[in-house]
């Protein structure tokens, strides 16, 4: 079946810019995270949703950065006035549960560069 | 804040030989996972191992875990070019919540 698929692939902004990035999870997963990926290191968490509702953001680095998840399969990362520093590749996951004991697939990513 | 850290950061073998790194952790832990990423971009799942287990295999992939260690090693047999990828481990501190280390690059040659 179709993995957990994110638009665009690849997103160039100018600094000051808002961008939206999408994620579409597995059909019937009912977990979906999003996660930054810095070059030179590994993935770090942003935020975790159960259903609709954003059961986790401690992750979301200011309030610059919003998510949101309306009907519990598609997702949205939201950031707004982009700085430099936000560049990066932004991945998505999906889950069938919640808890670490459920494999997180992942997707290929958006990288986003801020100039 | 990453919690895992991969051990070596970098590694190069040749076509056919062993690969090994090392992941090692803070805190205690549920489960410890292995992913795969080639290229930069997404991660591919390679195996899981609780904190109840020593040891898992799956394919060419072994893992084996040390909660008293609070270290975990992939080793990779027989690689193949196809092989050539960054390895990170994941531990889950906080449940869902996967923290990622920086990696192991490994790269096989021909």
């Amino acid at each position: 079946g179709a993995g957990v698929s994110q638009t665009p692939s690849n997103k160039v902004t100018e600094k000051g810019k808002y961008v939206e990035l999408r994620c579409d999870p597995i059909s019937g997963h009912t977990a979906l995270y999003w996660y930054r990926q810095s070059l030179g290191q590994g993935p770090e968490f942003l935020i975790y949703f159960q259903g609709t509702g954003a059961a986790d953001d401690s992750g979301l680095p200011n309030d610059r950065f919003f998510a949101v998840r309306p009907e519990g399969s598609v997702s949205t990362l939201k950031i707004q006035r982009t700085e430099r520093g936000d560049s990066a590749v932004y991945l998505c996951a999906s889950s069938l549960g919640a808890g670490s004991s459920y494999e997180q697939y992942f997707g290929p990513g958006t990288r986003l560069t801020v100039t | 804040s990453q919690q895992g850290e991969e051990d070596p950061q970098a590694l190069s073998i040749q076509e056919g030989e062993n690969a090994t790194m090392n992941c090692s952790y803070k805190t205690s832990i549920n489960n410890l996972q292995w992913y795969r990423q080639n290229s930069g971009r997404g991660l591919v799942h390679l195996i899981l191992i609780r904190s109840n287990e020593r040891e898992k295999h799956s394919g060419r992939l072994r893992v084996t875990l040390d909660t008293s260690k609070k270290s975990s090693s992939l080793l990779i047999t027989a690689s193949r070019a196809a092989d050539t990828a960054s390895y990170f481990c994941a531990t889950d501190p906080y449940d869902y919540k996967l923290s990622f280390g920086a990696g192991t690059t490994v790269t096989v040659r021909a």
